[in-house]
């Protein structure tokens, strides 16, 4: 099955760009996503890319898909307290998805 | 569009009884829907995944006779842990698609808690 590592932890400033790394051992996944989950919450989608793709922008969020690599990684520019969350990727694999640990991201005002 | 409602989102349960936690696409029709495991600081574990009016397909190491899975509509799949201990206690997340898409959209959770 898939293999989906992620780094733990991200403290970031308040306006600051964060920078999220996911890195997968099967190059086969069509869709890969990224999903936000904040304390006692479910899964929040924030975005997704198509395996065709390099880059996805949308509004603060960058993702950028190095499919050589096997490295997926989430960009959120001018960074909010309201961002402080786990964010977890996700690759699909058949019909279901394989996510990574999360990566705690720390606002700091 | 795509709001999947999770219900209850807490329960504290005495140790033996039987807990049903119920699962909704409110406004799509969810052709899978699928039921996750969470302990605390971890990832998502995938329990089994079911399809209206079928069986559930049970992840290996997840009992079946343990949690009950049912998808008896388009909109709603129950999961009922039976005769729970402590060590059932967890965060349990649903979580479902829609035809020819290729999202999951996933509900707010519930925290069970077995005393």
């Amino acid at each position: 099955g898939e293999d989906v590592e992620q780094s733990l932890f991200l403290s970031v400033r308040e306006g600051d760009s964060s920078v999220i790394n996911c890195t997968y051992t099967d190059s086969s996944s069509t869709y890969l996503y990224w999903y936000k989950q904040e304390p006692g919450a479910g899964l929040q989608l924030l975005t997704y890319i198509f395996s065709n793709m390099d880059m996805k922008q949308d509004q603060r969020l960058t993702v950028l898909l190095n499919k050589k690599d096997k490295h997926l990684s989430l960009r959120i520019a001018d960074t909010q307290t309201g961002d402080s969350a786990i964010y977890f990727c996700a690759l699909k694999e058949d019909n279901r998805l394989a996510f990574g640990k999360g990566n705690q991201v720390v606002v700091i005002p | 569009g795509a709001v999947v409602s999770q219900h209850p989102s807490w329960v504290i349960c005495k140790s033996g009884t039987s807990v049903k936690i119920e699962c909704r696409s409110l406004d799509f029709q969810a052709t899978t829907m699928f039921w996750y495991r969470q302990f605390p600081k971890q990832s998502l574990m995938l329990m089994a995944t079911s399809n209206e009016g079928s069986k559930a397909t049970y992840e290996q190491g997840v009992e079946k006779d343990k949690f009950l899975i049912n998808h008896a509509s388009l909109t709603l799949s129950t999961l009922t842990v039976t005769s729970a201990h402590p060590e059932d206690s967890s965060f349990y997340i649903c979580s479902a698609t829609r035809e020819n898409e290729n999202i999951q959209y996933f509900g707010a959770g519930t925290r069970l808690s077995v005393l």
